[in-house]
């Protein structure tokens, strides 16, 4: 594997569920992000991690509650989501969080709808 | 906080013509800017960033970009238009939290391009 992996690509799941959005990064970074995509608005950033510490939350329900195990995998634990939560969520890597050049790395994404 | 304006949600161009994607950034500091392309069910992908120095910047798949600071502009553009360039591209700009030094970027709400044959 290279790159930026998600997994599941697609998920469906109720309003009382619990599920899990996976990350890995094979890049040897030690910054990792999640986006949501929503249909005609800009990515939002949710949660940036450096080091495995988190660095950045903005704002984000504590229905969504992230974690870093390592600086290569990145969890986004989901429960009682709403239907407004459904859209794309990306994942992404840099090399690090304090040198603007840095470019970041997206995973494909998760598909998620809230039912 | 910065921001970054894409005029037009929407651009249809025909192959082989000149494609143009407006980019605009609010900046209170010298900034540094991003172009990323998102194909159909994947994520983004960076096709060009400025830094600093040559103020036009070569991408990769043809693409290019020009800083003009007097504008405030970062528009895109590659001059024979292919049927695998239709995407959507969003353009980014960095932005620095002045307490903890954290970078982050401030995306446009994206312009998909359409290429017709």
């Amino acid at each position: 594997e290279t790159g930026v992996t998600q997994t599941p690509r697609h998920l469906v799941m109720g309003m009382t569920n619990k599920k899990s959005l996976k990350c890995e990064q094979h890049l040897g970074h030690n910054a990792m992000y999640w986006y949501k995509q929503s249909a005609k608005k800009p990515l939002e950033l949710m949660f940036v991690y450096s080091l495995e510490e988190r660095v950045e939350n903005n704002s984000v329900p504590s229905r969504f509650s992230p974690e870093c195990p390592n600086s290569s995998h990145l969890f986004l634990h989901l429960h009682t989501l709403q239907p407004e939560d459904s859209a794309l969520y990306l994942c992404a890597s840099s090399q690090d969080t304090r040198a603007a050049t840095y470019e970041q790395y997206f995973g494909p994404g998760t598909r998620l709808t809230v039912t | 906080a910065q921001s970054v304006t894409q005029l037009g949600s929407h651009v249809s161009v025909s192959e082989g013509a000149l494609v143009l994607l407006r980019c605009n950034y609010s900046s209170s500091v010298p900034p540094y800017l991003f172009w990323y392309v998102q194909y159909p069910n994947q994520g983004l992908q960076l096709l060009l960033k400025y830094t600093t120095g040559a103020t036009l910047v070569k991408g990769i798949n043809g693409f290019e970009a020009e800083f003009k600071k007097s504008e405030t502009s970062f528009h895109l553009t590659k001059p024979s238009a292919h049927m695998s360039d239709a995407a959507e591209y969003f353009c980014a700009v960095s932005e620095s939290d002045m307490n903890t030094g954290f970078q982050k970027l401030v995306f446009g709400t994206g312009t998909r391009l359409l290429v017709s044959p």
